[in-house]
């Protein structure tokens, strides 16, 4: 079975630029959860869809970061414009309805603001 | 306050030791506590779960105990490798997932 696949593995960005990150969750897998992992610290919940509609986006920043999962399949996240604060990790896991059932996570976009 | 707490933050040991992960949590009730391993630069990935009437639970080298009394759960290394080397995450379900933020564990030859 093929892993939750994201893209680019590093990115390094000036800030007040744009960036985009890529999600492809493991086939069938109807939720998936878009993670800030700051060093030393663990996963924080961005945003999780339940197919293609938001079940949870209490915590992210909306000023400045979005995401869209059109066709209840990948997922992109974007911050525009990117702070020095936004350098960090950004996990993507799926899961077949819910954190019991299959979660698994992708390998993450590392991304430095300077 | 995060709801979960781990201990120490860092450690170092020599191959071929052994070394327990404390986890400290005021979640309550939950479904299930979670180990996580994060090597550098990937993603974590599962170790053991256990639900709140489970004791321990075992994944080869690494043992999860629980003690849903005193809200506490450790995470047993035996006889660790170099490949040990990582971040331990600490996960507690209830109707969310609240993770800790993590040990993180250098072996040394």
């Amino acid at each position: 079975e093929a892993g939750v696949a994201q893209s680019p593995r590093y990115k390094i960005i000036e800030k007040r630029q744009s960036v985009a990150f890529w999600c492809n969750p493991i086939s069938g897998h109807a939720t998936l959860y878009w993670y800030q992992q700051i060093l030393g610290q663990g996963p924080k919940l961005l945003i999780q869809f339940q197919n293609n509609g938001v079940v949870d986006d209490s915590q992210l920043p909306k000023d400045r970061f979005s995401a869209e999962r059109l066709k209840g399949v990948d997922s992109t996240l974007k911050i525009q414009p990117a702070k020095l604060e936004d350098s960090a990790v950004y996990l993507c896991a799926s899961s077949l309805r819910g954190p019991n059932y299959g979660y698994t996570f992708g390998s993450g976009t590392r991304l430095t603001v300077v | 306050k995060n709801q979960v707490e781990q201990s120490p933050q860092s450690l170092i040991i020599l191959e071929g030791k052994n070394c327990t992960l404390q986890c400290n949590y005021t979640v309550s009730p939950f479904s299930n506590l979670r180990w996580y391993k994060q090597d550098t630069g990937r993603g974590p990935v599962s170790l053991t779960i256990m639900t709140f009437s489970e004791n321990t639970k075992s994944n080869g080298r690494y043992t999860a105990t629980l003690d849903a009394d005193t809200k506490q759960s450790s995470l047993h290394i035996t006889a660790s490798q170099l490949s040990d080397s990582a971040s331990y995450i600490c996960v507690v379900f209830d109707y969310k997932l609240s993770f800790g933020a993590g040990t993180t564990v250098t072996v040394r030859a």
